[in-house]
């Protein structure tokens, strides 16, 4: 499978705990976003690499939370000390990054803080 | 700020029926995608428009972009029940630079056998 890859696809987790997400994009794509979604809602960004490069962030991402593509390839969310308000799908997606592309999204990773 | 509003937000028909989604905005976009999820998964691609005006189809899906590419609509012919799920529009800010995807709420549609 050469699609976006993500994991662990599900999450449980006790509020206050770390928990870090992996995203391995299409091998090609220079460009990796990161989205939130919650029930019912579209994708929110939160945040995008070019390369190794983090080129733009949300303001949806507070301080406990940090991505980084360290060698432009996989890359990881970590969010600290986790909230109720973080329970959501992360998206990983990925593109060429040339004009017109389009982005390919993995299958989501689910977080429930608990 | 950048907003994509999709309209209708939910739709059930009945199978057979057709339906139009639409999804507008004040900003130009360099290029917009169509995607539909299932419950639990990721978005997967429909299609992405590129030149204002253009239409394609995909079976029995037809997208076109607007003149302006400041909207897009969705027409699906005789729907069935496998259509069910959330359409999603995404697009990119033309002027801005950035190659941040905005995405629009999402119509929610339902396909009754």
């Amino acid at each position: 499978d050469t699609g976006v890859s993500q994991n662990p696809r599900h999450k449980i987790t006790k509020r206050g705990q770390n928990v870090t997400f992996r995203c391995d994009p299409i091998s090609e794509h220079n460009r990796l976003y990161w989205y939130r979604q919650t029930l019912g809602q579209g994708p929110e960004f939160l945040t995008y690499f070019q390369n190794e490069a983090q080129l733009e962030k949300s303001r949806l991402l507070s301080d406990r939370f940090s991505a980084e593509r360290p060698k432009g390839s996989f890359s990881t969310l970590e969010i600290q000390r986790t909230e109720q308000g973080d329970s959501a799908m992360y998206l990983c997606a990925s593109s060429l990054g040339t004009s017109g592309n389009t982005i390919y999204f993995g299958e989501g990773s689910w977080l429930t803080v608990v | 700020t950048q907003l994509l509003e999709q309209s209708p937000q939910f739709l059930s028909i009945q199978e057979g029926e057709n339906l139009t989604v639409y999804c507008n905005s004040s900003s130009v976009f360099s290029s917009l995608q169509w995607y539909r999820q299932e419950p639990g998964e990721g978005p997967v691609l429909l299609v992405t428009v590129v030149t204002g005006g253009e239409v394609k189809k995909l079976k029995r899906l037809t997208f076109q972009f607007g003149d302006a590419r400041k909207d897009s609509s969705l027409h699906i012919t005789a729907a069935q029940p496998g259509d069910t799920g959330l359409y999603l529009c995404a697009g990119v800010d033309a002027i801005s630079g950035t190659y941040k995807y905005i995405f629009g709420t999402g119509t929610r549609l339902k396909v009754l056998a």
